[in-house]
């Protein structure tokens, strides 16, 4: 494994509330991206961190924010969930540019 | 608009059968293209490839890339149960920012049957 901790593994939430998932690297990477994955639409970036404090947004940022106060954590946040909001995140990391190593998800239900 | 587009969706092979995948794209300001192999949870890294016409090989997976003609394919030979997963094709472009763009594909869905 490349050393990526995604938490927690599931998440069942209801719609309006707040909720933080964590990504926590050991390899001293760089980058790190936060992406979703949906049927049919395959894996859409959310947002990217280069550094601490340094992040960006991706393709689907809308509803999304995201900090990085440590190399080591990237969280992601939906301050007001939505059932469109219901995927599979995926955290990945990179000493480059282009993610490299996944983690192994968290699948979050919003009902 | 970028896009990235695979093909066939989806795949029924035998054992032993050889291949290919097909990933067309159209992407600004083109910098590499990955591949990556999805079984039941994480993409796992396959190949990145930024020159046209050199072949990447792992065993007997390999792939090339045509920078002219925008497209790249994954051969697998000698197919095995366990190649059975999504193989996701991604490039990546740059905007000029200060990360590069990267796009996915929807994945080939490959079963392998003994």
């Amino acid at each position: 494994d490349a050393g990526i901790t995604q938490s927690p593994r599931h998440k069942v939430t209801e719609t309006g509330t707040p909720v933080t998932l964590r990504c926590h690297q050991t390899e001293n990477h760089r980058y790190m991206y936060w992406y979703r994955q949906d049927p049919g639409h395959g894996l859409r970036l959310i947002h990217y961190s280069y550094g601490v404090k340094d992040t960006d947004k991706g393709e689907v940022s809308d509803g999304y924010s995201v900090s990085r106060s440590k190399t080591e954590d990237f969280l992601l946040t939906l301050e007001s969930a939505t059932s469109s909001q219901t995927s599979v995140y995926f955290c990945a990391i990179s000493p480059r540019g282009s993610p490299l190593h996944f983690g192994n998800g968290t699948r979050l239900t919003v009902t | 608009e970028d896009k990235v587009v695979q093909s066939p969706l989806s795949l029924v092979v035998h054992e032993g059968d050889t291949v290919t995948l097909n990933c067309s794209y159209e992407v600004t300001n083109f910098r590499s293209l990955l591949w990556y192999k999805q079984e039941k949870k994480a993409p796992t890294f396959l190949f990145m490839l930024t020159s046209s016409g050199i072949e990447k090989k792992s065993g007997r997976l390999s792939s090339i890339l045509d920078k002219k003609e925008l497209f790249s394919i994954l051969n697998i030979t000698a197919t095995q149960t366990g190649d059975s997963a999504v193989y996701l094709c991604a490039v990546e472009g740059w905007d000029g920012g200060s990360q590069g763009n990267l796009i996915f594909g929807k994945g080939t869905k490959l079963s392998v049957k003994p």
